[in-house]
């Protein structure tokens, strides 16, 4: 049973195009994150959402729009491909927002590329 | 200068070998200190955390940090060809699981 499962793992797609990604976690936590890893194995945060609530957005362009159904599902939809967006994408989870050690849960990952 | 600084390698040490992984930090607020491991097209997990100045030893991984110089260590004694990954070090100054993570170090053991 996959703790955090997102799809699609690759994502190929014209420069323009809108596109989802979908993720979902079995583990009951209340909160879920969407990261970014660009080329250089860089990990940044985009957005945390505790309870379907939005609690962090970190400078997102408006083209990138989170959406929590309810605790278990964190979708991202993404306006107006750019190059620039080709990335890898993480979905995590955790137990709660508050412990700054909590562990991070992490799916394996969605591989755009925008052509 | 980015807030977490880390060598992102390759480093290739033989199987066996005590690797060392390092990161620096400039920011003095981070105060949480965790350690991610993250194999080749997967999402990273967690190996170690700690929050106090020190170490903190876990088998064959030992997590440092030494918060005055602003340095955290990972150690990795009797290295196995199975600790071939990217290592992340990652930090938080609090609350609200804001992480900020070190752009990794990529090992390979070699059998």
């Amino acid at each position: 049973d996959t703790a955090v499962s997102q799809t699609p793992k690759y994502l190929v797609t014209q420069m323009g195009n809108d596109k989802s990604i979908k993720c979902e976690q079995n583990l009951g936590h209340d909160t879920m994150y969407w990261y970014k890893q660009d080329s250089k194995k860089f990990l940044k945060i985009m957005f945390s959402y505790n309870n379907k609530e939005l609690i962090i957005n970190e400078t997102v362009p408006n083209r990138f729009s989170p959406k929590s159904p309810d605790k278990a599902h964190l979708n991202l939809h993404i306006n107006s491909l750019e190059l620039g967006d080709s990335a890898v994408y993480f979905c995590a989870s955790s137990l709660t927002l508050k412990d700054p050690l909590e562990k991070l849960f992490f799916g394996s990952g969605t591989q755009l590329s925008v052509l | 200068q980015k807030e977490v600084e880390q060598d992102p390698g390759p480093l290739s040490v033989p199987e066996g070998a005590i690797v060392s992984l390092n990161c620096t930090y400039s920011n003095s607020a981070f105060q949480y200190f965790m350690w991610y491991r993250q194999y080749s097209r997967k999402g990273p997990e967690l190996l170690m955390y700690t929050y106090s100045s020190g170490n903190k030893e876990d088998g064959r991984f030992t997590a440092q940090v030494d918060k005055s110089s602003k340095y955290i260590s990972l150690f990795i004694r009797d290295s196995q060809p199975s600790d071939s990954a990217t290592y992340l070090c990652a930090l938080n100054s609090g609350g609200y699981q804001k992480v900020t993570f070190g752009t990794g170090t990529k090992l390979q053991v070699i059998p």
